[in-house]
């Protein structure tokens, strides 16, 4: 089942912060998070194990809420390098093998 | 770039044509996913590859088939094209079976269907 993202949609003024909610109804594994720019492929970002671990990378960080089955992304002091589209992918058990990737939350940040 | 090669790039076709989508993964890389992502749309598992066999499927129609060969190279073949078909394929590679993997995505094949 595909998990929901919220919001569909945000804009930010460059130097404010965001943040990206991944829901899913079903027990999940791990969490997958990408960025995807307009025309381009999607580019890892992190993956978020459950145990509620959460990770950074810049400053762009993540957790993991394993009791509600829900991740979310945040993205602190935005730049404009940041605009795309955000998608979370779910896994739900070890060795599972595919990812089931959310509906996306599309990013603007504007200058 | 991502090490993954798509081709081509671009294709155009009529309806209930037949074409072929080809991906060559990482190298390395064991494990080839392809994903169909229509416009506004987010990433629709097709099927998944590992060293040659099926390992997992998603919502692939019964007109689309893949497989992928000893070389690790991988082909989406889309048979009996309708409108609705246009889409961004993409093929991802990973290089093990499974297993918390971050996917390696390729540059797409844009197919219009007209």
């Amino acid at each position: 089942q595909q998990p929901v993202q919220s919001p569909q949609a945000v804009i930010l003024r460059e130097g404010e912060d965001a943040v990206i909610n991944c829901s899913s109804s079903k027990a999940l594994y791990s969490v997958h998070w990408y960025r995807q720019k307009h025309g381009e492929a999607p580019v890892f970002l992190m993956i978020l194990l459950k145990g509620g671990e959460q990770k950074g990378h810049d400053k762009i960080s993540a957790s993991f809420n394993e009791k509600k089955q829900q991740s979310s992304l945040y993205l602190t002091a935005s730049q404009l390098s940041y605009s795309g589209t955000y998608f979370c992918g779910t896994e739900r058990a070890f060795g599972n093998e595919k990812l089931t990737f959310g509906t996306g939350t599309r990013l603007t940040i504007i200058p | 770039d991502s090490g993954v090669t798509q081709t081509p790039k671009h294709l155009i076709t009529a309806t209930g044509q037949r074409v072929t989508l080809r991906c060559s993964p990482r190298s390395g890389d064991l494990s080839v996913y392809w994903y169909q992502q229509s416009l506004d749309q987010g990433l629709q598992f097709l099927i998944q590859y590992y060293n040659g066999e099926e390992r997992a499927k998603g919502n692939i129609l019964e007109r689309f088939s893949a497989q992928q060969f000893p070389d690790l190279h991988s082909e989406l073949n889309l048979s009996s094209l309708e409108l609705g078909d246009s889409a961004l394929y993409f093929c991802a590679s990973s290089p093990r079976l499974a297993g918390v993997l971050e996917q390696f995505f390729g540059p797409g094949t844009r197919l219009t269907v007209l």
